[in-house]
């Protein structure tokens, strides 16, 4: 089973207008949820992350993502989007392996358009 | 501070060659994490090194190998290179794995033809 499903591959959005985009988990991974971006020829830089604590994680560039442990979700928001935000966005999460250690699993990625 | 950087940006090999890709981590930092990205498979764990030691490591056959330096730089190796490695070659360093910090770089952008 995957560990972290995006089930939207595109998502277009008009300038201005709000967005989610969503994420779900395994409930047999770990808890610790982050979200990255992605713009054309680049690395991934981190948006926000939930380790604990309060569900509601406020992050860079606007964004926010809500944790809800019921629905095994991490759904990533923005109020009103800006044609700068188009990009790909990464759901992750830790998965504990066999060693003991850890490591990032990716979702396979939401690429988000934003038209004028 | 200076972020995560790796180098070269951008890689032309041929079939049956070997290359070798570098990745010098936050100062600090002492966990290396190395992910390949390509668009049918997505986003790959390689393998992970914590102070020179392969900590672990993903499903890849061994002609992907790494190591780590004393000074955190870590190194990537890819022999007998087959088409399907053309990817974007990612590393991410944090001071520790287990503090679910990691700093991603740019990528290596390897073309194999």
């Amino acid at each position: 089973a995957q560990s972290v499903t995006q089930l939207d591959s595109q998502v277009p959005v008009f300038e201005e207008a709000p967005v989610e985009l969503r994420c779900n988990y395994s409930s047999s991974v770990s808890v610790y949820l982050f979200w990255y971006v992605q713009y054309p020829n680049q690395g991934l830089q981190l948006l926000l992350k939930y380790l604990s604590g309060s569900t509601l994680v406020k992050g860079i560039n606007g964004f926010e993502a809500e944790f809800n442990k019921s629905q095994t979700s991490f759904h990533l928001r923005k109020p009103s989007v800006h044609i700068s935000d188009t990009a790909e966005y990464f759901c992750a999460v830790i998965v504990i392996m066999n060693t003991g250690f850890q490591k990032l699993v990716f979702g396979t990625g939401t690429r988000l358009l934003v038209s004028p | 501070k200076a972020g995560v950087t790796q180098t070269p940006r951008y890689l032309i090999k041929t079939r049956g060659q070997q290359v070798t890709l570098s990745c010098s981590p936050i100062s600090g930092h002492r966990s290396v994490s190395w992910y390949q990205q390509t668009p049918g498979q997505g986003l790959q764990f390689l393998f992970e090194y914590f102070s020179e030691t392969q900590r672990n490591k993903g499903n890849f056959p061994g002609r992907f190998s790494g190591r780590q330096f004393s000074n955190s730089r870590s190194e990537m190796n890819v022999s007998t290179l087959e088409l399907g490695d053309s990817a974007l070659y990612l590393c991410a360093s944090s001071l520790d794995s287990q503090n679910y910090g990691y700093t991603f770089g740019s990528g290596t952008r390897l073309t194999v033809v």
